[in-house]
C-alpha cells in the first residue's frame, strides 16, 4: 500500500516561514491535499490539487510536489495557524484513500 | 452553505453493528462523491471508505474490507455506512467527508464527526 511520510512535529517563530513535508514514492504525479486540524475541531482543506487555495484561506499557505516530496508552505506564521497538518492522496492502483502521519505545527 | 450531520454513533459491544447516517445539505448531492474517514482522539486521520456520486464504485480499506459497508440515497442527500463485526479497535471519531468531483479525489467539506465506541 501507498505510504505518506510526514515529520511529526515543525516550530517556527511568529512572522516566519514553516516548511511541511510530504514523502511518497513518485508524489509527483498524483494530486495532493492538505488539511489542518485544531484541537477540538474537524479538520478543514487548506490546499488542493497540490497549490490551488479553496475560498477564504490565506495566502500564506501555498503548496507544492515534485518528486517523492509535496510541500506546505506557511509563510508569516501567526499564531493561529498552530495545529495539526495532514497531506493526503488518492492512491489509484489500490483504489484506496491515504493520509500522512500529521505534522504538529507549533508557534514559538 | 455546505452541511453535514453525522448521527448513529454511540456505545456498542465487540460483535456488534452500528449504522452511521449523514444528512447533507447545501449541495447538490448527486454531484460528488463522499467518504468516510476516522480519528482515534489524540491519533491521526484515516481514510474508511469511499462512494462515487452514484454509488456505482466504492472502496474500502484493509482494515474494515469485509465487515464495512458504504451507502447513499441521493434522493435523500444522505450517506451511510454500515458497521458490522465491530472490534475494539474501530472506535474513533467517524467524520463524513464530501469530496470535490464525482470520482476520488480529496475531501473538501467535513462534517463534526460522530463516536463510535466499542467496548465490552
Amino acid at each position: 500500500s501507498y505510504v505518506l511520510t510526514q515529520p511529526p512535529s515543525v516550530s517556527v517563530a511568529p512572522g516566519k516561514t514553516a516548511m511541511i513535508t510530504c514523502g511518497g514514492n513518485n508524489i509527483g504525479r498524483k494530486s495532493v491535499y492538505w488539511y489542518q486540524q485544531k484541537p477540538g475541531q474537524a479538520p478543514v482543506l487548506v490546499i488542493y490539487y497540490d497549490s490551488d487555495r479553496p475560498s477564504g484561506i490565506p495566502e500564506r499557505f501555498s503548496g507544492s510536489n515534485s518528486g517523492n516530496t509535496a510541500t506546505l508552505t506557511i509563510s508569516r506564521v501567526e499564531a493561529g495557524d498552530e495545529a495539526d497538518y495532514y497531506c493526503q492522496v488518492w492512491d489509484s492502483s489500490s483504489d484506496q484513500g491515504v493520509f500522512g502521519g500529521g505534522t504538529k505545527v507549533t508557534v514559538l | 452553505e455546505v452541511q453535514l450531520v453525522e448521527s448513529g454513533g454511540g456505545l456498542v459491544q465487540p460483535g456488534r453493528s452500528l449504522r452511521l447516517s449523514c444528512a447533507a445539505s447545501g449541495f447538490e448531492f448527486d454531484d460528488f462523491a463522499m467518504h468516510w474517514v476516522r480519528q482515534v482522539p489524540g491519533k491521526g486521520l484515516e481514510w474508511v471508505s469511499s462512494i462515487t456520486w452514484n454509488g456505482g464504485t466504492r472502496a474500502y480499506a484493509d482494515s474494515v474490507k469485509g465487515r464495512f459497508t458504504i451507502s447513499r440515497d441521493n434522493a435523500k442527500n444522505s450517506l451511510y455506512l454500515q458497521m458490522n463485526s465491530l472490534r475494539i479497535e474501530d472506535t474513533a471519531l467517524y467524520y463524513c467527508t464530501k469530496d470535490r468531483e464525482i470520482v476520488f479525489t480529496g475531501f473538501d467539506y467535513w462534517g463534526q464527526g460522530i463516536l463510535v465506541t466499542v467496548s465490552s
